[in-house]
């Protein structure tokens, strides 16, 4: 299993464009992720999705959409990127909730 | 949203001592977890704990689940320097369907150890 894994590692975006952050989890869970982590901050929570088709907000939704067409999906969409968006995005997935969420790798987004 | 006080924000010390951290919280958590962060990677699973006053041990790292369910703290035993990092403690609430939403997180203990 690969677990979760997210692409890309690093990309710089320039004021107002949007891109895609794709997270993709082998491990058939249910349950997925994004946060973004500040630096000397703890993560926090963007979206997540109970299911395919289902998603929700979390605590800083402003900015970014998620779409979740498929188990093994969950795409963080930025569409009109700004400065306060230059953080590093975690992925992660769980079984059910609660329980156990592993992580991916990241994601480091600047805006310039 | 709820907050979760970590502490402390950085610890230094010498390898073979024990290390003991903590989180505290406004809020009634279900479920406390503890995570640790190399650089450049994602957050690595620990401990999971989901009983008040519930006790686990993994290896040399022993948490624990307070009684009010407001604070957990996390012990690691005979530091190693492997055991850099950064530790963060995260929890979570039920919601009003039965399910949980996303972790909360503390803004993580730094881990530095002096051979």
């Amino acid at each position: 299993n690969a677990g979760v894994t997210q692409t890309p590692k690093f990309r710089i975006l320039k004021i107002g464009q949007s891109m895609t952050l794709q997270c993709t989890q082998d491990m058939n869970h249910n349950y997925m992720y994004w946060y973004r982590q500040d630096p000397g901050m703890g993560l926090k929570l963007i979206y997540y999705s109970v299911g395919a088709g289902i998603t929700d907000k979390g605590e800083v939704p402003n900015g970014y959409n998620v779409s979740r067409s498929t188990t093994e999906d969950f795409p963080l969409r930025l569409e009109l990127a700004a400065p306060s968006q230059t953080s590093v995005y975690f992925c992660a997935s769980s079984y059910a909730s609660p329980n156990e969420q592993f992580f991916g790798p990241g994601t480091r987004l600047t805006v310039l | 949203g709820q907050q979760l006080n970590q502490s402390p924000q950085s610890m230094f010390i010498q390898e073979g001592e024990d290390v003991s951290m903590n989180c505290t919280s406004s809020s009634i958590f279900n479920t406390w977890l503890w995570y640790k962060q190399d650089p450049g990677e994602g957050p690595v699973l620990l401990i999971a704990l989901y009983k008040a006053g519930e006790l686990t041990s993994n290896g040399r790292l022993t948490a624990q689940f307070g009684i009010t369910r407001k604070d957990s703290f996390l012990n690691i035993s005979a530091s190693i320097p492997s055991d850099v990092g950064i530790y963060f403690c995260a929890g979570q609430l039920y919601n009003s369907g039965g399910g949980a939403d996303g972790l909360t997180f503390g803004k993580g203990t730094h881990l530095i150890i002096q051979p």
